[in-house]
C-alpha cells in the first residue's frame, strides 16, 4: 500500500517569494492534515480536511498561507509571500474519517533566506 | 486550553536496557487520545502506540508500553531492550474524539549507546 506522498523534499526560496508544496494522501483517507514542524518543536497543525471541505484552519495565517484540496484527494499549501521564520519542515498526514491513526508523508524542508 | 508537555529534552540509554520517556497532559476533556510517535532523522513520523482515555489497561505494541496514569495526567512511554534503531526523536500527542486534532508535545531525543 503506498503511503502518503509528499513533493517537493527540498526547496530554498528568498523572503518575499512564494512557494507550494503538493500532497497526496493514502487511497480512501477522507481526512487530510497540514502540519508544520520548526526545528525543534512539535508539529504544529496548520488545516484539517475533511475530502474537500475545511474542519479546523484556526493555526493557519491566513494573510500569507493558504491551502485547498478541490477534488478531496491531492492537497496543496502555499505560502505568499514566504518570511524567515516560515522555515520549518511542513507534514502532511491522513486518516480514516473518525480514525485516531494518522499516517504521515516524508515532509517538505523549506529555507526561507 | 490543551497541553502536552515533555519535560526530557534528551535521554540516553545503553543498548538492551529500558527507557522510560515521559509525557504529561493538561486538559478538562473526558474523551481523549494519547499517542506517541517515532521521528527518526529522515524526518517521517512514525505512530509508536495508541492509549484511550476509558481504556482501563494500558497499551502495549511489542517493546513499547504506554503507562498511563489519568489521575495524574500522564502517559509514558516505555522502550524495552532498547536497540540502536531506537535513536530518534519522540513526541507524545492528544487528540480528542471531536474532529480529530492533534496537539504534539516538544519531543524527546533519545539515543542509545552500544
Amino acid at each position: 500500500e503506498a503511503g502518503v506522498a509528499q513533493s517537493p523534499r527540498y526547496k530554498i526560496i528568498e523572503k518575499r517569494q512564494s512557494v507550494a508544496f503538493w500532497c497526496n494522501p493514502i487511497s480512501g483517507h477522507a481526512t487530510l492534515y497540514w502540519y508544520q514542524q520548526i526545528l525543534g518543536q512539535g508539529p504544529k497543525l496548520l488545516i484539517q480536511f475533511q475530502n474537500n471541505g475545511v474542519v479546523d484552519d484556526s493555526q493557519l495565517p491566513k494573510d500569507r498561507f493558504s491551502a485547498e484540496r478541490l477534488k478531496g484527494v491531492d492537497s496543496t499549501l502555499k505560502i505568499q509571500p514566504a518570511k524567515l521564520e516560515d522555515s520549518a519542515v511542513y507534514l502532511c498526514a491522513s486518516s480514516f474519517v473518525n480514525s485516531y491513526e494518522q499516517y504521515f508523508g516524508p515532509g517538505t524542508r523549506l529555507t526561507v533566506t | 486550553a490543551q497541553k502536552i508537555t515533555q519535560t526530557q529534552p534528551g535521554m540516553f540509554v545503553q543498548e538492551k536496557e529500558a527507557v522510560t520517556l515521559d509525557c504529561t497532559y493538561d486538559t478538562s476533556d473526558q474523551s481523549y487520545g494519547l499517542f506517541w510517535y517515532k521521528q527518526p532523522s529522515s524526518g517521517e513520523m512514525i505512530f509508536l502506540i495508541y492509549q484511550g482515555s476509558y481504556d482501563e489497561q494500558n497499551a502495549t505494541e511489542g517493546r513499547y508500553s504506554l503507562n498511563f496514569q489519568k489521575a495524574r495526567k500522564s502517559a509514558n512511554l516505555v522502550i524495552s531492550a532498547s536497540q540502536l534503531g531506537d535513536s530518534a526523536m519522540y513526541f507524545c500527542a492528544m487528540s480528542f474524539f471531536t474532529g480529530n486534532q492533534f496537539y504534539f508535545g516538544t519531543g524527546t531525543s533519545l539515543t542509545v549507546i552500544p
